[in-house]
């Protein structure tokens, strides 16, 4: 199975801050990763697809690029609505495989 | 509005079933979609156990479920389903259903809670 290793596992920023998560894949999946956002008690949130397209509906502030082995996300303009666990998924292959998350706090 | 309706979680015994199901609405064409199962243990992070595609001729699967799990659908009735069976402690989790296109899987349901505990 593919290993999605993501980085960091936490963070702390103040609003407005520039935030980048990365995930890194143990073999090459070229653009087939999304990017998702996770609050308390909800389902999952898809804000980015196939590596850099953002779903509709999601804030412009947030990005994504990369392809092959090396994936990131980006919040340009951290807001305190931001705060959240964000997850990447490969679904390059079967079995699918999440990153094990990144919990953004705001200062 | 795509809606995705998960039912039949519980409390189970260590070594007992249950068998979830999730109810698309709000969209066309159920039977044109690959659907998926994600679980998520307290405190922990996403993990995706078992996937079906549009027909339900291929089916895939985790190794932490695999034999004990079943992956089908009813696409007469908009519905996925997930038989699971010698179901053990580590089990315990919240279940999301997931309808999957070509390039992402968008839309979840809000998931239902199985227990495995005696």
């Amino acid at each position: 199975a593919i290993q999605m290793t993501q980085s960091p596992s936490s963070l702390s920023a103040s609003v407005g801050d520039r935030v980048t998560i990365s995930c890194r894949a143990s073999q090459a999946i070229r653009n087939d990763l999304g990017w998702y956002q996770q609050k308390p008690g909800k389902a999952p949130k898809l804000l980015i697809y196939a590596a850099s397209n953002l779903q509709s509906g999601v804030p412009s502030r947030f990005s994504g690029s990369g392809s092959g082995t090396y994936f990131t996300l980006t919040i340009s303009r951290l807001q305190p609505e931001d705060s959240a666990t964000y997850y990447c998924l490969q679904d390059y292959n079967y079995p699918w495989t999440f990153g094990q998350g990144t919990k953004v706090e705001i200062k | 509005e795509v809606q995705l309706l998960e039912s039949g979680g519980g409390l189970v015994q260590p070594g007992g079933s249950l068998r979830l199901a999730c109810v698309g609405s709000g969209f066309t064409a159920f039977s044109s979609y690959g659907m998926n199962w994600v679980r998520q243990a307290p405190g922990k992070g996403l993990e995706w156990i078992s996937g079906i595609k549009s027909r339900g001729d291929s089916t895939y699967y985790a190794d932490s479920v695999r034999g004990r799990f079943t992956i089908s659908r009813d696409n007469s009735k908009s519905t996925l389903y997930l038989q699971m069976n010698s179901l053990r402690a580590e089990d315990t989790a919240v279940y999301y259903c997931a309808k999957s296109d070509v390039y992402s899987t968008s839309d979840w349901g809000q998931g239902t809670l199985v227990t495995v505990s005696s």
